[in-house]
């Protein structure tokens, strides 16, 4: 079965400039989540998606942070203009389904994207 | 404000010894809990869960104990071997989301 992918692995630019990310889920999973996760933090959930409906978009900074999932299956994320803060890894993860009741569904994560903002 | 709290950021452990990874939650109505582990440049893979309804869940050489009272559970790896160094984060659920703590780099020692 392939994991979920992402691309750029790395990605460099300077402070005002725009960048998308990618990310394919496994196939047949419902539900895509996107984290940044800051050096020495935990992931921080950015955006929730089940199939191409956003779920929960409440920690994402709308000013500068968009986020799509056409067709229900790859996501993209984009920031501009990017910030300083915004260097962090971005991973990308998707699950079975939205967690429901005393079920939970684990996430698979993609290898994620580490962005610099100079 | 952190929801999910590892306290402790580094754990060095000797090969054959047992891994005790601790990790506090701050939220009374987290029903589900999760450890991953991560080694660099991969992103998290997933190791073990636990629903608040249970005190322990068992797989293999990894052993995780819920304190629902303490908000507090830990995870047990016996025996330790060299493969397991990487950081292993906790993670909680929540109503709609998962939040996570911010990791402890486990490094074993052969």
């Amino acid at each position: 079965e392939a994991g979920v992918a992402q691309s750029p692995r790395y990605k460099i630019i300077e402070k005002r400039q725009s960048v998308a990310f990618w990310c394919n889920p496994i196939s047949g999973h419902a539900t895509l989540y996107w984290y940044q996760q800051i050096l020495g933090q935990g992931p921080k959930l950015l955006i929730q998606f089940q199939n191409n409906g956003v779920v929960d978009d409440s920690q994402l900074p709308k000013d500068r942070f968009s986020a799509e999932r056409l067709k229900g299956v790859d996501s993209t994320l984009k920031i501009q203009p990017a910030k300083l803060e915004d260097s962090a890894v971005y991973l990308c993860a998707s699950s079975l389904e939205l967690a429901s009741g005393t079920e939970a569904y684990e996430q698979y994560f993609g290898p994620g994207t580490r962005l610099t903002v100079t | 404000d952190q929801q999910v709290k590892q306290n402790s950021p580094s754990l060095s452990v000797q090969e054959g010894r047992i891994s005790i990874l601790n990790c506090d939650y701050t939220n009374s109505m987290f029903d589900y809990f999760l450890w991953y582990k991560k080694y660099p440049a991969e992103g998290p893979t997933f190791l073990i869960s636990i629903s608040s309804i249970k005190d322990k869940n068992e797989d293999g050489r990894f052993t995780v104990f819920l304190n629902k009272s303490a908000k507090h559970l830990s995870l047990h790896i016996v025996p330790s071997q060299p493969g397991d160094s990487a950081v292993y984060f906790c993670a909680a659920r929540g109503p709609n989301q998962f939040y996570f703590g911010t990791g402890t780099s486990l490094t074993v020692i052969p």
